[in-house]
C-alpha cells in the first residue's frame, strides 16, 4: 500500500515564525503536491513537484515555498507565518498514473 | 484554468436511500475526474475514477456518470449506510502528463446518512 506520511498532525505557531511541513512517501512516486483545505474552498493547490529539484507554482502560492531535495520528501515553507495561513495542509503524491494518494493532513494554526 | 462547481455542499439521506453529488468544469480539456471520500481526521481517499472515453463507471454500490456535451458528472451513491457519512470531493484534470498534472477540486459535499 501506498503511505504518505506527514510530520504533524497538528501544529501551534506564532505570527512571523518559519514553519516547516514535511512529507514523506514510499512509492518511489515521481510527484507530489502540497495542498491546503479550508471549509467551503475544498483543496486549493500550492505548489507540487514532478522530479527532484523541480517545483511548480499552483494557484496559491503566496507566501509558501517548497523544497525537494529528495524523491521521497516534498517541504512545505512558511517564510514567516501569518494567521491567514491558518488551515488544513494536505501533501499527496503520485505516479505517472493519474491516483493521487493523500497524507493525512497537519492542522496548522498561527495565532 | 479550470474551474469546477459541486452541489449541494451538505446532503442529509436516510439509511438506504441514494445520494447524487453533481459537479460541472469548465476546460473541455479535462479528460480525467476523480471522487475523493475524506473521513473525519484523514486525508481524502480517492473511491471512483472515470476518463473522458467513459460516459458511465460502476463500482458495487458507487457510480460515476459523465456528460461530456454539458461539461458534468455526477456521483451516485446507492442503499447508502452510515459509514458513507463523509465529505465528499469531485476533481477534474487533464491526465496523464508526466509532469504532475494539477487537479483542480470542487469545494466538497458532507453527505450525512441517517441510521
Amino acid at each position: 500500500d501506498v503511505k504518505v506520511t506527514q510530520s504533524s498532525r497538528y501544529l501551534v505557531k506564532r505570527t512571523g515564525e518559519k514553519v516547516f511541513l514535511e512529507c514523506v512517501q514510499d512509492m518511489d512516486h515521481e510527484n507530489m503536491f502540497w495542498y491546503r483545505q479550508d471549509p467551503g474552498l475544498g483543496l486549493r493547490l500550492i505548489y507540487f513537484s514532478y522530479d527532484v529539484k523541480m517545483k511548480e507554482k499552483g494557484d496559491i502560492p503566496e507566501g509558501y515555498s517548497v523544497s525537494r531535495e529528495k524523491k521521497e520528501r516534498f517541504s512545505l515553507i512558511l517564510e514567516s507565518a501569518s494567521t491567514n495561513q491558518t488551515s488544513m495542509y494536505l501533501c499527496a503524491s503520485k505516479s505517472g498514473g493519474n491516483e493521487q494518494f493523500f497524507g493525512p493532513g497537519t492542522r496548522l494554526t498561527v495565532l | 484554468g479550470e474551474n469546477v462547481e459541486q452541489h449541494p455542499s451538505t446532503l442529509s439521506v436516510q439509511e438506504g436511500d441514494s445520494a447524487v453529488i453533481k459537479c460541472t468544469y469548465s476546460d473541455s480539456a479535462s479528460n480525467y475526474f476523480p471522487w475523493y471520500k475524506q473521513e473525519l481526521g484523514k486525508g481524502p481517499q480517492l473511491i471512483i475514477d472515470i476518463r473522458s472515453n467513459v460516459g458511465e463507471k460502476k463500482d458495487q454500490r458507487i457510480a460515476v456518470t459523465l456528460n461530456k456535451t454539458a461539461k458534468h458528472f455526477s456521483l451516485h451513491i446507492t442503499e447508502t449506510q452510515p459509514e458513507d457519512s463523509a465529505v465528499y470531493f469531485c476533481a477534474a484534470s487533464i491526465g496523464l502528463s508526466n509532469t504532475g498534472n494539477q487537479f483542480y477540486f470542487g469545494t466538497g459535499t458532507s453527505l450525512t446518512v441517517i441510521p
